[in-house]
């Protein structure tokens, strides 16, 4: 098993630009997260899909979206990137309240 | 509402035993959390508790839980330098699937 897989894992956009963080998992899931992590403040969450289907707003969403493709599948979307969206990015998924994470991509926005 | 607040920094010696705190808000919550991240990585669960037991250890790693003043705490015992690294206290509240993370402490062991 892989777990939770992440690409990519380094990325630097421009101002305006877009793109899409891809995340996946292959332990057959329900429940999928994506959380910001930036110095000092811990992790938040952006989104959260709870079943295939699904998504709820976290902590965070202004700015992104996502999509769950599938079960396996949780995509985050940067439709206009800004430098305040420079950031660590952790996908994550959960059954039976553990939480399993992605090693991380790391966003620089210019 | 939802909190979790951490002490953001501690420094032991080798061979000494460190206790990371935490505190919490959401007296609902199910479990509590004690992740691991080493620099540059993903988080590691390194052990997690439910609300209705007082302590719980697991080898070198003892947590401590006080309900009453929502208080939770992580004993590395013989800290090694390769525990070294921001150790993060989650709470899942109850009825919903998220998880609340405290903002990190960063533990640093000399050697």
């Amino acid at each position: 098993n892989a777990g939770v897989t992440q690409t990519p894992k380094f990325q630097v956009l421009k101002t305006g630009q877009s793109m899409t963080l891809q995340c996946a998992q292959d332990m057959n899931h329900n429940s999928m997260y994506w959380y910001r992590q930036d110095p000092g403040m811990g992790l938040r969450l952006i989104y959260y899909s709870a079943s295939e289907g699904t998504t709820d707003k976290g902590e965070v969403p202004n700015g992104y979206n996502v999509s769950r493709l599938n079960k396996r599948e949780f995509s985050l979307r940067l439709e206009s990137a800004a430098p305040s969206q420079t950031s660590v990015y952790f996908c994550a998924s959960s059954e039976a309240s553990r939480e399993y994470f992605g090693p991380g991509t790391r966003l620089t926005v210019l | 509402g939802e909190d979790v607040e951490q002490s953001l920094f501690l420094s032991v010696r080798e061979g000494d035993s460190s206790v990371i705190n935490c505190t919490y808000t959401d007296s609902s919550s199910t479990y509590l959390y004690w992740y691991k991240q080493e620099p540059g990585a993903g988080l590691q669960l390194l052990t997690y508790i439910f609300s209705n037991m007082d302590m719980k250890q697991d080898q070198r790693l003892t947590v401590l839980l006080n309900k009453k003043d929502k208080h939770l705490s992580l004993r590395i015992a013989d800290t090694q330098t390769g525990d070294s690294a921001i150790y993060f206290c989650a709470e899942r509240p109850g009825n919903t699937g998220k998880l609340i993370f405290g903002q990190g402490t960063t533990l640093q062991v000399k050697p």
